[in-house]
């Protein structure tokens, strides 16, 4: 069965610096890959949808990869702020025409001012 | 737009009792999907449909029911609550026809079955 594996411990880094979040994948070869943030007791958002096709996507300080080969997406935050502590969850759709999603257990990262 | 929206937001339950989740979304979004969301687990979906009057199982289905009555609302019934399925349950809808095929989550339901 697909598996989707997230570093489970929490990522503290400096105000300033680049987090770098991983999310590995097995049996599995999907179409589209998204990272989704979630705050505490609050539901997911979406932040980024990278396509099997694309090596790389950006949104303003947001930096996905997706290695088809490796079976990894990177999910990179720079210039980090303490705004962007969260827990960020990776997700890979699952087949069919359902947009259906199976979800990592997602990595809390701290940003320290 | 409110997006999705879940009632009630807390519930306490006792073994045995039954309760219905109510989902809407004002989006006219096709899909629709109920998750649960536990420590360690990650979102694992129950159960989801992908138009008014269709549902399908999920990965976790067992002691959950769920409608679509219409296209802006998915319930999800518990029949018989039992303690593993205390959980935050959050609900979420999709659209056919956007670029990103994202899902958009409400808030969610703290349920604690005693």
């Amino acid at each position: 069965s697909q598996k989707i594996e997230q570093n489970s411990e929490a990522l503290n880094i400096q105000e300033g610096k680049t987090a770098t979040l991983t999310c590995n994948y097995t049996n599995y070869s999907p179409a589209y890959l998204q990272w989704y943030r979630q705050d505490p007791g609050r539901g997911p958002v979406f932040l980024l949808l990278i396509r099997e096709n694309e090596k790389e996507k950006r949104k303003e300080r947001l930096k996905v990869t997706f290695d088809t080969t490796l079976k990894q997406s990177l999910f990179h935050i720079t210039a980090s702020q303490p705004a962007d502590s969260a827990t960020y969850l990776c997700a890979l759709e699952s087949g069919g025409a359902t947009n259906k999603l199976i979800f990592g257990t997602g990595t809390l990262l701290a940003v320290q001012p | 737009n409110a997006g999705v929206t879940q009632t009630p937001k807390f519930r306490v339950l006792k073994t045995g009792q039954s309760m219905t989740l109510l989902c809407a979304q004002d989006m006219n979004h096709e899909y629709m999907y109920w998750y649960r969301q536990d420590p360690g687990m990650g979102l694992r979906l129950i159960h989801y449909s992908v138009g008014e009057g269709t549902t399908a199982k999920g990965e976790v289905p067992d002691g959950y029911n769920v409608s679509r009555l219409k296209k802006q609302n998915f319930l999800l019934g518990l029949e018989s609550a039992a303690p593993s399925q205390t959980s935050v349950y959050f609900c979420a809808s999709s659209t056919t026809s956007g670029t990103h095929n994202e899902q958009f989550f409400g808030p969610g339901t703290r349920l604690t079955v005693l």
